[in-house]
């Protein structure tokens, strides 16, 4: 089953614009994943931020966590055309076991 | 990061038959790998959870007579889709995690679409 819920479900913007992708998730974490994914094609991991963390940044990533809502946000500043993709969040359940978001589908037009 | 070669990318076979997807980890050990099945413009749903050594753990609702995981060795699992059926038609990506890591990144192969036809 789904950890969480991802919004929007599909975000569209022009190239130089920001997006912003939220995920919400269920359980006590230790840890929540962003991942990329390219239309039919494997998953890439974007970022990690620990539950004792509330903002991280990698290049033009900026991921924020607030666990009292059980919530996380991805911002990708300055979008560009090769962004486009699907993003999920992504949390380890109790057992151990990976488990995703329902993903947003970006899409930056140039 | 860690490498991971899956393969075949794409297969069609015909309904009845049986079709083996491998995923190698190319450059380190992994005791736990992830089989995913992910249905167009849906999101990954986790099927069954393998163990190097031990026999594979499935997701509720995922039989286990249809879809056999091995995974006989630290950087070697498989996944066989037996007796295919058109709706078994979709996405399969192994994800491996890196043994004694605890809740960390993993790491995905890029993917097997099937089609049966």
């Amino acid at each position: 089953s789904q950890q969480g819920e991802e919004d929007p479900q599909a975000l569209s913007i022009q190239e130089g614009e920001n997006a912003t992708m939220n995920c919400s998730y269920k359980t006590s974490i230790n840890n929540l994943q962003w991942y990329r994914q390219n239309s039919g094609r494997g998953l890439v991991h974007l970022i990690l931020i620990r539950s004792n963390e509330r903002e991280k940044h990698s290049g033009r990533l900026r991921v924020t966590l607030d666990t009292s809502k059980k919530s996380s946000s991805l911002l990708i500043t300055a979008s560009r055309a090769a962004d486009t993709a699907s993003y999920f969040c992504a949390t380890y359940n109790q057992g151990g076991k990976l488990i995703f978001g329902q993903g947003t589908e970006l899409s930056v037009k140039p | 990061g860690a490498v991971v070669s899956q393969h075949p990318s794409r297969v069609i076979c015909k309904s009845g038959t049986s079709v083996k997807i491998e995923c190698r980890s190319l450059d380190f050990q992994a005791t736990t790998m992830f089989w995913y099945r992910q249905f167009p413009k849906q999101s990954l749903m986790l099927m069954a959870t393998s163990n190097e050594g031990s026999k594979a753990t499935y997701e509720q609702g995922v039989e286990k007579d249809k879809f056999l995981i091995n995974h006989a060795s630290l950087t070697l699992s498989t996944l066989t889709v037996t007796s295919a059926h058109p709706e078994d038609s979709s996405f399969y990506i192994c994800s491996e995690k890196l043994s004694g890591a605890m809740n960390t990144e993993a790491f995905f192969g890029q993917g097997t679409r099937l089609t049966v036809v």
